[in-house]
């Protein structure tokens, strides 16, 4: 299985800030990343695929890139609502995997 | 509108079958496949699985297989996650997901509470 590892497992940040979430791969993915944001108690949220392309609705300040083995969440100008656990994941082969997650808190 | 209702939430012992599932609605049921992920509590999630609603073709994680069955009934828009014996281990929400072909989820359901207790 292919295995990802987030880093930072957690992050406090400030309304405001600019943060950045760096997901590694165990090997290549080439670009079949994804970001999910799960907020306590609910069902998680899906805001990027193929490592770089928002999802449907998903407001510009979420921003993502990278290729192969090492990507990147980067949200800017953090809101009271951004607070929540973030989950990269491949989907280049089976069984997709998730990060452990980030858990980005408010400082 | 896509939706993704799941079934509630579900209190059984050790031993006991189990069958929950996932309605779409607002899209084309079988042009998508339905994917499960397991969060055991205070833990991060787990890819468990897809079906494509079509034809019945599944992928499993191998850490799954066996442990659960996913079917599907296309005709009346429903997914389902199935044990034949549960064990506490079972304990967690399990959330169904829209699965794009060639991507990954980009609709989810609202979650299935599963908990076993003697």
């Amino acid at each position: 299985d292919i295995q990802m590892t987030q880093s930072p497992s957690s992050l406090s940040a400030s309304v405001g800030d600019r943060v950045t979430i760096t997901c590694r791969a165990s090997q290549g993915v080439s670009h079949y990343l994804a970001w999910f944001q799960q907020k306590p108690g609910k069902a998680p949220k899906s805001l990027i695929y193929a490592a770089s392309t928002l999802q449907s609705g998903v407001p510009s300040k979420f921003s993502g890139s990278g290729s192969g083995t090492d990507f990147t969440l980067t949200i800017s100008s953090l809101q009271p609502e951004d607070f929540a656990t973030y989950y990269c994941q491949q989907y280049n082969a089976y069984p997709y995997t998730f990060g452990q997650g980030t858990k980005l808190e408010i400082k | 509108e896509v939706q993704l209702v799941q079934s509630g939430a579900e209190v059984k012992k050790p031993g006991e079958s189990l069958k929950i599932s996932c309605k779409g609605s607002g899209y084309t049921f079988t042009n998508y496949w339905i994917g499960w992920v397991r969060q055991m509590p205070g833990k991060g999630l787990e890819w468990m699985g897809i079906i494509y609603p079509d034809d019945s073709d599944t992928r499993f994680n191998p850490s799954f297989q066996g442990q659960v069955t996913i079917s599907v009934d296309k005709s009346i828009n429903t997914a389902y996650l199935q044990w034949n014996s549960l064990k506490a281990s079972d304990t967690a929400i399990y959330y169904c997901g829209r699965h794009v072909t060639g991507t990954t989820f980009d609709y989810w359901g609202q979650g299935s509470l599963v908990t076993v207790s003697p």
